[in-house]
């Protein structure tokens, strides 16, 4: 059984602060790996992906991957009460379904 | 360039009626997959088609599911004699072709919210 594990929260942080996101994931074959945000009611929204061992910038965001430690997590830096959502760590092998975890909720208070 | 596109967004059917949900995947992407949502739950792969295949319907219950992806046309979600259980958010993501790195990806239309009751 093939599993992608997240601590639920919420977490909570303060406006400016660094929010850290983990998730760990079961399939050693695991080849690409997802963060989505999802506010309520709404759809998953893209974004970052990984792909190799390492840490990806975009923006704000942060994707770390350690494939050894099965591994992977979100920085966000300077929080914004608009980061308040739960974010979806997901993993797939190329071109296959994306398993997705539970979640984590964050909460950023201004 | 529109996103995937999902209709209807809700849709409200009485036990025993069918449910179709219809997806039309970004521009230039070929693969679709089904994804269901339960309240208080995560997101659970339902099935991957690409046009005229299925090429993964794992996910999907054995009986009053079934899904399509035609050569013209939107693919297609029927769930045939919904019952309550079946209330959920079904949301369809669409890929680009290919095997590249850059191909993974996979992009989430707005949802089609099913309530049954």
């Amino acid at each position: 059984q093939k599993e992608v594990e997240q601590n639920s929260g919420p977490l909570s942080v303060p406006e400016g602060a660094i929010a850290s996101l983990n998730c760990t994931y079961s399939d050693r074959g695991s080849q690409s790996f997802f963060w989505y945000r999802q506010y309520s009611g709404k759809s998953p929204e893209l974004i970052m992906f990984i792909y190799s061992n390492g840490d990806k910038e975009d923006g704000r965001f942060t994707a770390q991957l350690n494939k050894a430690s099965q591994y992977v997590s979100l920085l966000i830096r300077d929080s914004q009460p608009s980061d308040s959502a739960t974010y979806l760590c997901a993993v797939n092998q190329a071109g296959t379904a994306l398993i997705f975890g539970k979640g984590t909720t964050l909460s950023v208070s201004s | 360039n529109a996103g995937v596109m999902q209709n209807p967004r809700h849709l409200v059917r009485r036990r025993g009626q069918e449910a179709r949900l219809r997806c039309s995947p970004m521009k230039g992407h070929s693969h679709v997959y089904w994804y269901r949502q339960l309240p208080e739950e995560g997101l659970k792969f339902m099935v991957y088609l690409q046009k005229e295949n299925i090429i993964d319907e794992s996910g999907m219950p054995k009986e009053r599911f079934s899904a399509e992806f035609p050569k013209e046309g939107p693919s297609i979600l029927r769930i045939q004699q919904v019952v309550r259980g079946d209330s959920a958010a079904y949301f369809c993501a669409s890929s680009p072709p290919g095997l590249a790195p850059g191909s993974y990806e996979q992009y989430f239309g707005p949802g089609t919210r099913l309530t049954v009751t």
